[in-house]
């Protein structure tokens, strides 16, 4: 079947370190690949996202690369700010059903300043 | 901003009632979609909606039912709710040109007694 895992969270982190959240994937076909960011008390929002292999997706300093080759979307930040505490979802895109997306658990990050 | 809202935000029930939850977008998106949000489960598909009156089941859909008769709106019934469906439900809608980017409301928290 279709599925996404994260690494266990939670994750907590100095200011300025570097972070890396592990998102591994199943998939028939060709997904596209996704991170959502959820700040508390907020819905998830889009991060940054990769429709095919070898494409790396950025923003806000953030950055994951669509590894075909061992099914996996990481993502990476060099420095963190406290603002980034927040959970990260890792999702994949299903042509299957009208473009479905498949989240992994989600990663609760918390920046310690 | 997608201009998608989400009523109740919060609401606590009975077992047994029955509970809607409404949906609302300003923008005529044609694809919207109800999640629920669970601990160690990530976000998962309950029901969706490709048009007015056109609807299909996710992968959790035992127990809901859903209907859209405009397209600004989109509602989520509980017909009987159940202690197991006391959860965080996120509607969410398809936006721009990219096939699976959704944005998502800000959330209801519903609890069931």
């Amino acid at each position: 079947g279709n599925s996404v895992t994260q690494m266990e969270g939670p994750v907590t982190l100095s200011e300025e370190a570097f972070l890396t959240i592990n998102c591994t994937y199943t998939a028939t076909g060709y997904p596209s690949l996704f991170w959502y960011v959820q700040y508390p008390g907020e819905g998830l929002q889009l991060l940054l996202k990769a429709t095919k292999a070898d494409d790396k997706g950025s923003n806000k300093g953030f950055e994951a690369t669509y590894r075909k080759e061992t099914t996996s979307f990481h993502l990476e930040k060099g420095s963190v700010q406290v603002s980034d505490s927040a959970v990260y979802f890792c999702a994949l895109g299903l042509i299957q059903g009208a473009q479905k997306l498949v989240f992994g658990q989600g990663t609760r990050l918390t920046i310690n300043p | 901003d997608a201009g998608i809202t989400q009523s109740p935000r919060h609401k606590v029930t009975e077992t047994g009632t029955p509970v809607t939850l409404r949906c609302h977008q300003t923008e005529n998106h044609r694809y919207m979609y109800w999640y629920r949000q669970d601990p160690g489960h990530g976000l998962r598909l309950i029901h969706y909606s490709y048009g007015v009156k056109d609807t299909d089941k996710g992968e959790v859909s035992d127990g809901y039912s859903v209907s859209r008769s405009k397209t600004e709106d989109f509602l989520l019934t509980l017909e009987s709710a159940t202690s197991s469906q006391t959860s965080v439900y996120f509607c969410a809608i398809r936006t721009g040109t990219d096939l699976y980017e959704q944005y998502f409301g800000p959330g209801t928290r519903l609890t069931v007694t």
